[in-house]
């Protein structure tokens, strides 16, 4: 079985430049989340969404950072204008209802 | 918001040692996980134990949920468990999870 798809693997970008990060769950899945990983803060909670509705988005550091669902199967997380303070790895996990959540591989993202 | 505290920060090992993670929380929780970090930065799932115990060939998890901590044994080390090994737990509805800080494990030939 497919796990959970993310795409980019890695980016690397300029800062003032948009970034799109994207998200396929696991098939049947019905919750989707969205974290950080850094060096200082660790994995973070950015957003989460059920049934393809954003359910708590307090962990959104800034408004530059969005994140859509437009169906049950793909996620975006969009950062606009991207900082170099973004650089980090996202990763995208999903679970059904509140069994375990199932991470994908992250995106490694550089802000130069 | 719930605290998770990991321990040790950082083990290093010879092949074929055992060891004792510990995880502790603050609060009553609904779902707990173990992590493995590998060292290309995949998130692997371990166990899924908001309580009780479990097997998984050489490594077993214990969770006690009145006392607040669960545990991760290894056994029989080999190098490609090195790694960070993370708890998450989730408290309340809606299956976030907060993350622990990690434990850093070496294993060495």
């Amino acid at each position: 079985d497919a796990g959970v798809i993310q795409s980019p693997r890695h980016e690397v970008t300029e800062m003032g430049q948009e970034v799109t990060l994207r998200c396929k769950p696991i098939s049947g899945h019905n919750s989707l989340f969205w974290y950080r990983q850094t060096m200082m803060r660790g994995l973070e909670l950015l957003i989460y969404f059920n049934n393809n509705v954003p359910i708590d988005d307090s962990g959104m550091p800034e408004d530059r950072f969005s994140a859509k669902m437009p169906n049950a199967s793909f996620s975006t997380l969009k950062i606009q204008p991207s900082e170099p303070r973004d650089s980090a790895v996202y990763f995208c996990a999903s679970s059904f209802y509140e069994m375990p959540q199932h991470f994908g591989d992250g995106t490694r993202l550089s802000i130069l | 918001g719930i605290q998770v505290e990991q321990s040790p920060p950082d083990l290093i090992l010879q092949e074929g040692a055992n060891s004792t993670l510990r995880c502790n929380f603050s609060d009553s929780v609904n779902n707990l996980q173990w992590f493995h970090q590998n060292p290309w930065g995949q998130l692997i799932n371990l166990f899924y134990i908001p309580s009780g115990t479990k097997q998984n060939g050489r490594l077993s998890a214990t969770t006690v949920a009145t006392e607040r901590y669960s545990l991760l044994y290894i056994s029989s080390s080999q190098t490609t468990d090195s790694g960070v090994y993370f708890c998450a737990v989730s408290t309340g509805g809606g299956n976030k999870l907060t993350f622990g800080t990690g434990t850093q494990l070496k294993v060495e030939l």
